[in-house]
């Protein structure tokens, strides 16, 4: 089983519509989650962090189930602007932390 | 004014050849860290290094090396690339101060191996 997994999409929604992506992981000792979006050709940059009473941005809300062990991302009335790659973050317990990356969902929303 | 970049940003070289990729930071931060990103297989950790004199392996360390000349600089080398070596790479920092976890990305490099 992979360390973190995602569902490669594509998903692709209406403007104006709510999608939500989740991210499998592994290990229960992990400590921090992170949600990343990364646009075509680009470098990955940090959306939002994951806490367990989880988190909410704007049309962007994220939720951690430790019990399942998956974290969420839920994006509200999708823009086109929205279309890009998620990618989730976990880092793992110990001293180094290691983070690891899930291969990203590609979200395009469409007019 | 990016607070972390890469030098160069596209490179076609061939099999054998000696490839030095430069990652440069203004963030202060202490830590810094090489991946590369292929389609599918997500960004993996090549090698890290948490302050000048901690160079450690990452998940695919083999075929590259890597220095850190100072804080602010970390290379990474490719001594006799082979075409499999041929992904985006992206170099990343995090500050031990605010917990280490969120990396932050520099543009990337583009590297082709023919």
């Amino acid at each position: 089983r992979k360390e973190v997994e995602q569902d490669p999409g594509p998903f692709n929604v209406p403007e104006g519509a709510t999608v939500a992506f989740n991210c499998t992981y592994s290990n229960s000792a992990s400590q921090s989650f992170f949600w990343y979006r990364q646009d075509c050709r680009k470098e990955p940059k940090l959306l939002m962090s994951v806490y367990s009473s989880g988190n909410e941005d704007g049309r962007f809300t994220a939720q951690l189930n430790r019990a399942s062990q998956y974290i969420s991302l839920l994006i509200r009335d999708s823009k086109l602007s929205d279309s890009a790659t998620y990618l989730c973050a976990v880092n793992g317990a110990g001293g180094y932390q290691k983070v690891t990356f899930g291969t990203g969902t590609k979200l395009q929303v469409i007019p | 004014d990016a607070d972390v970049t890469q030098t160069p940003r596209n490179r076609i070289t061939k099999t054998g050849k000696r490839i030095m990729l430069e990652c440069s930071q203004t963030k202060g931060h202490d830590r810094m860290y090489w991946y590369r990103q292929d389609p599918g297989l997500g960004l993996r950790l090549i090698y890290y290094s948490f302050d000048v004199k901690d160079i450690n392996k990452g998940e695919i360390s083999d075929g590259y090396s890597v220095s850190r000349q100072a804080q602010a600089k970390f290379s990474l080398s490719l001594e006799s690339a082979i075409p499999n070596q041929t992904a985006l790479y992206f170099c990343a920092t995090s500050d031990r101060l605010a917990g280490g976890r969120e990396q932050f990305f520099g543009p990337g490099t583009r590297l082709t191996v023919l």
